[in-house]
């Protein structure tokens, strides 16, 4: 059985600040993880994945993610928050083969303040 | 190449009537999967399709929930005798069907579908 955990419902950063959005996972199976972002009333984007090879993944705008087997572990970081990145981000995992259903966590609410 | 389609975008029913949602997947995919995201919740998955094949289904509710991806046209996510309860944003993904595609393991997401049941 698979399953996500994030951490923190809400972040709050300032502009310009670190971002940190936590997500540990369970799998009994090599997984793969993505993270999605979904603006207001619209659906989910591709922000990155992981499959295999280079643990450090980058994404679109300026985000990336670290897989850490040892700490079971996909935490998104990006080094300076920018207002347009105030959004909802989902991590989710998946056993590795099409077809697989993507489990996700609970959402991580990111606002932004000036 | 449009992205996942998913029509209408806000469906409001009445309890008891039923409601329809359609899905068309982005071009050259044949996986399409469907999801249901409840109010302060991540999404859950609810069924997984191939053209003409119900492949998962183990996320439908087992009463008035159907799905159907059809040889030609989009795929249905249908709800007969709609409750307060099934008000939630649905969410249409699809996947390339050639294994040999480095991003065929990943979903796609279309705009979803709101129902809200008066």
């Amino acid at each position: 059985a698979q399953s996500v955990t994030q951490l923190g419902s809400h972040v709050s950063v300032s502009e310009g600040a670190l971002v940190l959005l936590r997500c540990n996972y369970s799998s009994s199976v090599p997984p793969y993880l993505f993270w999605y972002v979904q603006y207001p009333n619209q659906g989910l984007q591709l922000l990155l994945k992981y499959t295999t090879g280079a643990t450090l993944v980058k994404g679109i705008n300026g985000f990336e993610a670290e897989f850490k087997k040892s700490e079971t572990s996909f935490h998104l970081t990006k080094p300076s928050a920018h207002m347009s990145d105030a959004a909802e981000y989902f991590c989710a995992v998946s056993g590795g083969q099409a077809g697989t259903a993507l489990i996700f966590g609970k959402g991580t609410t990111l606002s932004v303040s000036s | 190449n449009a992205g996942v389609m998913q029509n209408p975008r806000h469906l409001v029913r009445r309890r008891g009537q039923e409601a329809r949602l359609r899905c068309s997947p982005m071009k050259g995919h044949s996986h399409v999967y469907w999801y249901r995201q409840l109010p302060e919740e991540g999404l859950k998955f609810m069924v997984y399709l191939q053209k003409e094949n119900i492949i998962d289904e183990s996320g439908m509710p087992k009463e008035r929930f159907s799905a159907e991806f059809p040889k030609e046209g989009p795929s249905i996510l249908r709800i007969q005798q709609v409750v307060r309860g099934d008000s939630a944003a649905y969410f249409c993904a699809s996947s390339p069907r050639d294994l040999r595609d480095p991003y065929q393991e990943t979903q796609y997401f279309g705009p979803g579908t709101r129902l809200l049941v008066l």
